[in-house]
């Protein structure tokens, strides 16, 4: 059983471009939440996928946006970067609500580390 | 809306002595509770969870918490703390209500001395 991978693990832009990360999730797993962590914070939800369907948002701008793919696997694109989007971007996944027979964990990945400057 | 609090910054204790991370949440409906731990520059490492059942809940690594229903609190515990255990810790709760999402506390950094 493989876990949660992202990548790639570090990267630097300037302010204005556009970014995409990406996500594989645990393997049977197929539902992918996106967290923003800043630095000294707890993680924020950006938003999660269900079978290839955006299944809730949190509060970011419409420039965060997000893909599922048939294999569950996951991209996290952010358009015109802001300062402020510097932080660690963890993916995790999970089982859904209903089929894991109430709330499970979520599984986490490592993280990518944005630098915007 | 559903939140967790975690009122201590930073927790010290040493080698051997026993350790609690304090966490309270605010939820409508059943909890459902979670607590992560976090090593620098890595993502979150899952240690336990509280459903439903017993308000004692073991986990990996020696650590428990303790549910409880009328202080709405979930203290992350362990009997004699390593000093490998110093991390980052953070409490979370699931919100069922409007989205699977975890609302996670602010964290709180355990620094186990020798």
């Amino acid at each position: 059983e493989t876990g949660v991978t992202q990548s790639p693990t570090h990267l630097i832009k300037t302010r204005g471009q556009q970014v995409t990360l990406r996500c594989s999730s645990q393997s049977g797993h197929n539902t992918v939440s996106w967290y923003q962590q800043a630095l000294g914070q707890g993680p924020q939800f950006i938003f999660q996928y269900y079978r290839e369907e955006e299944n809730g948002r949190g509060n970011f701008p419409p420039r965060f946006s997000g893909l599922q793919f048939p294999n569950y696997s996951s991209e996290l694109n952010v358009n015109a970067l802001e300062l402020d989007d510097s932080a660690l971007y963890l993916c995790a996944s999970s089982l859904p609500l209903g089929l894991a027979g109430g709330p499970g964990e979520q599984f986490f990945g490592p993280g990518t580390r944005l630098t915007v400057l | 809306a559903q939140s967790v609090a975690q009122p201590e910054d930073q927790v010290n204790v040493a080698e051997g002595n026993p350790l609690t991370v304090k966490c309270t949440y605010s939820v409508s409906g059943n909890p459902y509770l979670f607590w992560y731990v976090q090593y620098p520059n890595r993502g979150l490492q899952f240690l336990l969870k509280y459903i439903t059942g017993d308000n004692l809940v073991k986990g990996s690594y020696g650590f428990e918490a303790e549910f409880n229903k009328s202080q709405t609190s979930f203290h992350l515990k362990k009997p004699s703390a390593l000093v490998s255990d110093s991390a980052l810790y953070f409490c979370a709760v699931r919100d069922t209500q409007n989205t699977d999402k975890l609302i996670f506390g602010t964290g709180t950094r355990l620094q186990v001395f020798p």
